[in-house]
């Protein structure tokens, strides 16, 4: 298995444009997480999805942040506009069901300058 | 609401010797599941170790060991014969059975390991 797919692995954006992260999960993993890692927030959970649906996105910190999981094999993550506190590192994770651990992709640097 | 707490920014240890990292939690649910993850320098998430609320017996994965104490609400992770690889990021997460799955992460500890 290839494991959890990320792209793309670098991104420098200017301040106002638009930024758009892509996910792949396993294959066969019902549960897909958005994470957001910085030196002064730590590792912060955006949104998580189940079968495709998003479950709780209390963690996306504004407006300007959304996500979509048209299909079990896909997601992406949208900044607009993107601010320069925006950068960070983000992560995707995806599992199986039940109390199981959660596969985690290489993550996105993103850098908004 | 779940949490987890990790008091420690930062350890050392030389190698060779053991380490105890530490790791508290609070939740509701009497079905969750706790887990360790590493982050080396290179910044991948690994997965170390998994321990069911219903266990009765601690998990131990090769070198690392949680030791589960229930009533104190802690899941400390042990890395027994220290070496200089497992200087790193460390994490406690937690996810509970009927919250829908959702899995929160403590504010790590950093393990710096001394030739």
């Amino acid at each position: 298995d290839a494991g959890v797919i990320q792209s793309p692995r670098h991104e420098v954006t200017e301040m106002g444009q638009e930024v758009t992260l892509r996910c792949k999960p396993i294959s066969g993993h019902d549960y897909l997480f958005w994470y957001r890692q910085t030196m002064m927030r730590g590792l912060e959970l955006l949104i998580y999805f189940n079968n495709n649906v998003p479950i709780d996105d209390s963690g996306m910190p504004e407006d300007r942040f959304s996500a979509k999981m048209p299909n079990a094999s896909f997601s992406t993550l949208k900044i607009q506009p993107s601010e320069p506190r925006d950068s960070a590192v983000y992560f995707c994770a995806s599992s199986k069901q039940g109390l199981t651990e959660a596969f985690f992709g290489q993550g996105t640097r993103l850098t908004v300058v | 609401a779940q949490k987890i707490t990790q008091t420690q920014p930062g350890m050392f240890v030389q190698e060779k010797e053991a380490v105890t990292l530490d790791c508290t939690y609070d939740t509701s649910d009497p079905s969750y599941g706790l887990f360790w993850y590493k982050q080396p320098s290179s910044g991948e998430m690994i997965f170390l170790i998994y321990q069911g609320s219903y266990d009765q017996q601690n998990a131990t994965e090769g070198r690392y060991s949680l030791n589960f104490q229930k009533a104190r609400k802690s899941a400390n992770l042990v890395i027994s014969a220290s070496q200089l690889g497992d200087s790193a990021m460390y994490f406690c997460a937690m996810r509970e059975g009927n919250q829908g799955g959702k899995l929160i992460f403590g504010q790590g500890t950093e393990l710096s390991v001394k030739p």
